[in-house]
């Protein structure tokens, strides 16, 4: 089966500028995560989505930080304005329910913020 | 105090040892993930266990509930088993609403 597609995988940009990725989940899986991994560190939920509603998004940093899920499919995390602080690798994974079955992560965005 | 901890946190092995990767959590989980993520953020998961032992080719996993630990052994180690192996666990019982929490990961690198 295809896995979990990001792009893009790499992106750098300025402070205070915009950013969005994109993520397409496995076919089926109505559960989506957006993580972000500071370099170093285990990575953190941002938001979690069960089909096109949001499940948890506690730890989004909501002033700057947007995502959706318009049709339950796939999804998109902006970023803006950017902060140096956001440079990080941004995660999507997605699983078949909220049980952790078919847990699956995409490759990652890497961004940095100059 | 991390609620998910990883022992080592770097370990460095001869091709063909004997690896063991340990990890404790001191929250009430559904399952448990180990997962391996090598350089460039790609993640991917090796085995999700709720009780018992899975192995997989080489990988073996185990856990024991009421101890509230597993572990990760590499059998016959090689270097392209070299990555990070990070230990995560799904807090509560199950339900859309509950969450991934990572360890820190342990960094493993396999010398020839």
């Amino acid at each position: 089966e295809a896995g979990v597609a990001q792009s893009p995988r790499y992106k750098i940009i300025e402070k205070r500028q915009s950013v969005a990725f994109w993520c397409n989940p496995i076919s089926g899986h109505a559960t989506l995560y957006w993580y972000q991994q500071i370099l170093g560190q285990g990575p953190k939920l941002l938001i979690q989505f069960q089909n096109n509603g949001v499940v948890d998004d506690s730890q989004l940093p909501k002033d700057r930080f947007s995502a959706e899920r318009l049709k339950g499919v796939d999804s998109t995390l902006k970023i803006q304005p950017a902060k140096l602080e956001d440079s990080a690798v941004y995660l999507c994974a997605s699983s078949l329910g909220g049980g952790g079955y078919g847990y699956t992560f995409g490759s990652g965005t890497r961004l940095t913020v100059v | 105090k991390n609620e998910v901890e990883q022992s080592p946190q770097n370990l460095t092995a001869q091709e063909g040892e004997f690896i063991t990767i340990n990890c404790s959590y001191s929250v009430g989980i559904s399952a448990l993930h180990w997962l391996q993520q090598h350089p460039g953020g790609g993640i991917v998961s090796l085995f999700m266990l709720s009780s018992g032992k899975k192995k997989h080719g080489r990988l073996i996993a185990t856990i024991n509930i009421q101890e509230k630990h597993s572990s990760l052994h590499i059998t016959a180690s090689h270097p392209r088993d070299s990555a990070v192996y990070i230990c995560a666990v799904r807090s509560g019982y199950g339900g859309a609403t509950n969450k991934l929490i990572f360890g820190t990961g342990t960094l493993l690198a396999v010398q020839p």
